[in-house]
């Protein structure tokens, strides 16, 4: 069965400093990765993408989240982090073999000035 | 030029009602999803429909019908309200790239919440 685990419900991080949001995941088939974040009374806005090929995807608002196959992981980064990046993020997978997203349990980023 | 949009944004109403939660999409797209989103911010999957067609119901109680009159929009009716109803819940429509796969981005609502009193 597929699955996906943030293992961090809140991450800190200072104005500047780089991010790191971590997802690992469990599929039988290939996996389908994505990240969105969501914003307070909001719904959630696609960040990024990993279908196939580089396994660095870049994505909106400076993003990037790296497949790593051998460890499982697709962990989300930004190299220096705003303020306005404060917000939930969901990491997602879906196994080649089956229609259904399945979701992480969120991760809360807290930027400080 | 809303792409997915949702109605109402809040619903507030009495155990045992039967309510309706509304969505369309604009993008064109083939496939639409309905969410729920709980207190503790998971989000699970409840429906999906292709081309108007059921492709995923998850283990949702019967008081759940999704209905899709086309391919647009996916409406969401609940009989009989309970307390553990109360969540936030999501429309998201995606693009079908190629035949049984479903690669695409999904293009969310701004949610519903709906409160069970």
């Amino acid at each position: 069965a597929q699955s996906v685990a943030q293992p961090e419900d809140q991450v800190n991080v200072a104005e500047g400093n780089p991010l790191t949001v971590k997802c690992t995941y469990s599929v039988s088939g290939n996996p389908y990765l994505f990240w969105y974040v969501q914003y307070p009374n909001r719904g959630l806005q696609f960040l990024l993408k990993y279908i196939t090929g580089d396994n660095l995807v870049k994505g909106s608002y400076g993003f990037e989240a790296e497949f790593n196959k051998s460890q499982t992981s697709f962990h989300l980064k930004k190299p220096s982090a705003l303020v306005s990046d404060s917000a939930l993020y969901f990491c997602a997978v879906r196994d080649s073999g089956t229609y259904k997203y399945i979701f992480g349990t969120g991760t809360r980023l807290k930027v400080l000035a | 030029d809303t792409a997915v949009s949702q109605t109402p944004k809040y619903l507030v109403t009495q155990m045992g009602n039967d309510k309706s939660i509304k969505c369309e999409q604009n993008l064109g797209h083939d496939t639409m999803y309905w969410y729920k989103q709980d207190s503790k911010k998971f989000l699970k999957i409840m429906f999906s429909y292709n081309n108007k067609e059921l492709i995923i119901n998850e283990t949702v109680p019967n008081r759940f019908s999704p209905k899709s009159p086309d391919k647009a929009h996916l409406n969401l009716h609940i009989n009989s309200l309970e307390l553990g109803d109360s969540a936030v819940y999501f429309c998201a429509s995606s693009q079908k790239v190629a035949a049984a796969l479903f690669l695409d981005t999904q293009y969310f609502g701004p949610g519903t919440r709906l409160t069970v009193l």
